[in-house]
């Protein structure tokens, strides 16, 4: 079975750090990227942060750029979130999601990816409070 | 930057058809995707690449996208489908969310 389970959330004061973590099972998870999405209480969905498969490409929302960090370790399989100088905004239930990859053509014949999150773990919860 | 805009909120009666529109500057050139989420869960894909379900999700759910404007459909609508549907696009490299819609079924 395809799973995420992620850990690592808990009470942390603000300016402090928190390293999320996320435990990939049931899938070849070097085959795919990842995305960590968080929801802040009573709110909606904010994607936080994506990286590649080969960590060759990683992306930030410009609320969490330069604060936060996103890593992997494919031969563990595990997706990580270093997150720094936490604020109280910070507070959220955080999500990683895998990435699916579908293969298109443009009129030219030229080959472009489409992607969408198709797996979801149940979340870990961060609370940045003094 | 890019912005999507969901109704708050959105009532329909048991077996009634249920539409939730997704707006965006130029949307239809881009592929949209549908995520339902209901109280205590995680989110789940119900349309992805604007008009696809995923395995597991009822042919009540579909999906279509033109314009400035996505839109997912609920026919039929039953009791479980009560729940919140955010639509997501990507713009460049970055993932976007609309702000979600809590659908009621009275």
């Amino acid at each position: 079975e395809v799973q995420l389970e992620e850990s690592g959330g808990g009470l942390v004061r603000p300016g402090g750090s928190l390293r999320l973590s996320c435990a990939a099972s049931g899938f070849t998870f070097s085959n795919y990227s990842m995305n960590w999405v968080r929801q802040a209480p009573g709110k909606g969905l904010e994607w936080v942060s994506s990286i590649s498969s080969r960590s060759n490409y990683i992306y930030y929302a410009d609320s969490v750029k330069g604060r936060f960090t996103i890593s992997r370790d494919n031969a563990d399989n595990s997706l990580y979130l270093q997150m720094n100088s936490l604020r109280a905004d910070d507070t959220a239930i955080y999500y990683c999601a895998r990435e699916f990859a579908i293969q298109l053509w443009t009129q030219t014949g030229e080959v472009y990816y489409y992607y969408y999150m198709d797996v979801w773990g149940k979340g870990t919860t961060v609370t940045v409070s003094s | 930057s890019y912005e999507l805009t969901q109704p708050p909120s959105v009532s329909v009666s048991p077996g009634q058809t249920a539409i939730i529109p997704c707006s965006g500057e130029k949307l239809g050139d881009r592929y949209a995707s549908w995520y339902r989420q209901k109280p205590g869960q995680s989110p789940v894909v119900v349309i992805f690449q604007d008009t696809k379900r995923p395995s597991g999700i009822p042919e009540r759910f579909s999906g279509s996208n033109s314009g400035n404007t996505a839109t997912l459909t609920i026919s039929g609508t039953q009791a479980m489908d009560e729940a919140d549907y955010y639509c997501q696009a990507w713009d460049t490299s970055s993932v976007i969310f609309g702000g979600g819609t809590k659908l009621t079924v009275l």
